[in-house]
């Protein structure tokens, strides 16, 4: 089953702009995480965030989570070329296993 | 380098095949997982190991099974391959008891039956 949904489903931006990447789930969460696929390659996890946290920072990345909304967004600033790839987000709802649920993910292209 | 390695990029089989997809990881994970990833539909959990000989089935185990003998490989299955399996097959894995860790990702099998 399908616990993130990521919005929107592609996203066409020029070097330089701001991408922003929504996530919405379901159930209650432990933590939500964010991740990258290049095409054809496997995901690369870029951040976590738990679900007692409202924001967290990496790099160009910034990712806020709103429990109450169950939602999160994913920003990357001063975008470049090199950042277009799918980006995922995923859910894990916490006891004894490490399942994590993708969504579908949102395509970015940065154009050059 | 970390790394989560899969045996194959590009695998093609014949419909009623048995397959082995293997995964291997260096990083002494517990915790290892199979997806599938198709368009449209993101990645599926087809199984997942939280310890040596310890299996639980995911979303979508039908037309699967698993097998993990020691804690670094884990191997997926296809009983009988059917044209309906072809996909790209995930394997990550994860450390237990580290609550800030993701999952290490390898780079994938595209399995293709004809």
């Amino acid at each position: 089953s399908q616990q993130g949904e990521e919005d929107p489903q592609a996203l066409s931006i020029q070097e330089g702009e701001n991408a922003t990447m929504n996530c919405s789930y379901k159930t209650s969460i432990n933590n939500l995480q964010w991740y990258r696929q290049n095409s054809g390659r496997g995901l690369v996890h870029l951040i976590l965030i738990r679900s007692n946290e409202r924001e967290k920072h990496s790099g160009r990345l910034r990712v806020t989570l709103d429990t109450s909304k169950k939602s999160s967004s994913l920003l990357i600033t001063a975008s470049r070329a090199a950042d277009t790839a799918s980006y995922f987000c995923a859910t894990n709802s916490g006891g004894s296993n490490y399942k994590l649920t993708f969504g579908k993910g949102t395509l970015l292209t940065v154009n050059p | 380098d970390v790394k989560v390695t899969q045996s194959s990029r590009y695998l093609v089989k014949r419909t009623g095949e048995k397959v082995f997809l293997e995964c291997v990881q260096d990083m002494d994970h517990e915790n290892m997982f199979w997806y599938r990833q198709d368009p449209g539909l993101g990645l599926r959990l087809i199984y997942f190991s939280y310890d040596v000989k310890m299996k639980e089935k995911g979303d979508i185990p039908e037309g699967y099974s698993v097998s993990r003998e020691k804690k670094e490989r884990f191997s997926l299955i296809l009983e009988s391959a059917s044209t309906n399996q072809t996909s790209m097959y995930l394997c990550a894995s994860t450390p237990s008891g580290r609550a800030d860790y993701g999952y290490t990702f390898g780079s994938g099998t595209r399995l293709t039956v004809v």
